[in-house]
């Protein structure tokens, strides 16, 4: 089975732009979960969706929204980006088989740059 | 609210070595308990899923254990090799949702 796959893998954006970041997550998991990581904070979660509905949500300003496709695919978008969102994005599917007790499998993530 | 620490944020081995990684977390109302690798600029690797019934989980020369009561769990590594240098991340459920709480991971280094 392919694992989770992240595009593009590295973006440079400027302060004021918007981004969007896809997530292909492993072939029959329904659930995609969305972390920033920084040197800062370590890694902190965004938010989830499962079968296209968000069901959690961290604490992050609402510039940062995702949503899932039929298909189980995700993106996340990032509005008036700001210095501090220059991060790694990582994605994270589960079957959902189990519930919330399944393994979390990560992708390569994308590593944003806002100049 | 959960806290997940791992401490130290970095250790240098000899290869060959037999070393033990720390995680303590807050709130022992744990679902399961994840162990992940991470090399530098990459993503996450999954080591061990520990669920909240279970003491211990084994993968290869990997062992951790998970004691809910006192709030800690552990990474055993046997017989340590420079092909292990990573950064290790615990991460603990807690709550009918499905968000991860995350350490600041332990970066090792094992010399050869």
């Amino acid at each position: 089975k392919a694992g989770v796959t992240q595009t593009p893998r590295y973006l440079i954006k400027t302060r004021g732009q918007q981004v969007t970041l896809s997530c292909s997550p492993i072939s029959g998991h329904r659930s995609v979960s969305w972390y920033q990581q920084t040197p800062g904070q370590g890694l902190q979660f965004l938010f989830e969706y499962f079968s296209e509905t968000q069901r959690n949500k961290g604490n992050f300003p609402g510039r940062f929204s995702g949503r899932q496709f039929s298909n189980s695919r995700s993106e996340m978008n990032v509005s008036t980006l700001e210095l501090g969102d220059s991060a790694l994005y990582l994605c994270a599917s589960r079957s959902w088989t189990s519930g919330i007790t399944d393994t979390q499998y990560f992708g390569p993530g994308t590593r944003l740059t806002v100049l | 609210k959960q806290e997940v620490t791992q401490i130290p944020a970095a250790l240098s081995v000899p290869e060959g070595e037999n070393l033990v990684l720390n995680c303590s977390f807050t709130d022992s109302a744990i679902y399961n308990l994840q162990w992940f690798r991470q090399d530098p600029g990459k993503g996450l690797t999954s080591l061990l899923l520990i669920q909240s019934s279970q003491r211990e989980q084994t993968s290869g020369r990997l062992n951790a254990s998970l004691d809910k009561s006192s709030g800690r769990s552990t990474l055993y590594i046997a017989a340590s090799q420079p092909g292990d240098s990573a950064t290790y991340l615990c991460a603990g459920h807690t709550g009918a949702n499905s968000k991860l709480t995350f350490g600041k991971g332990i970066t090792l280094s094992v010399r050869p």
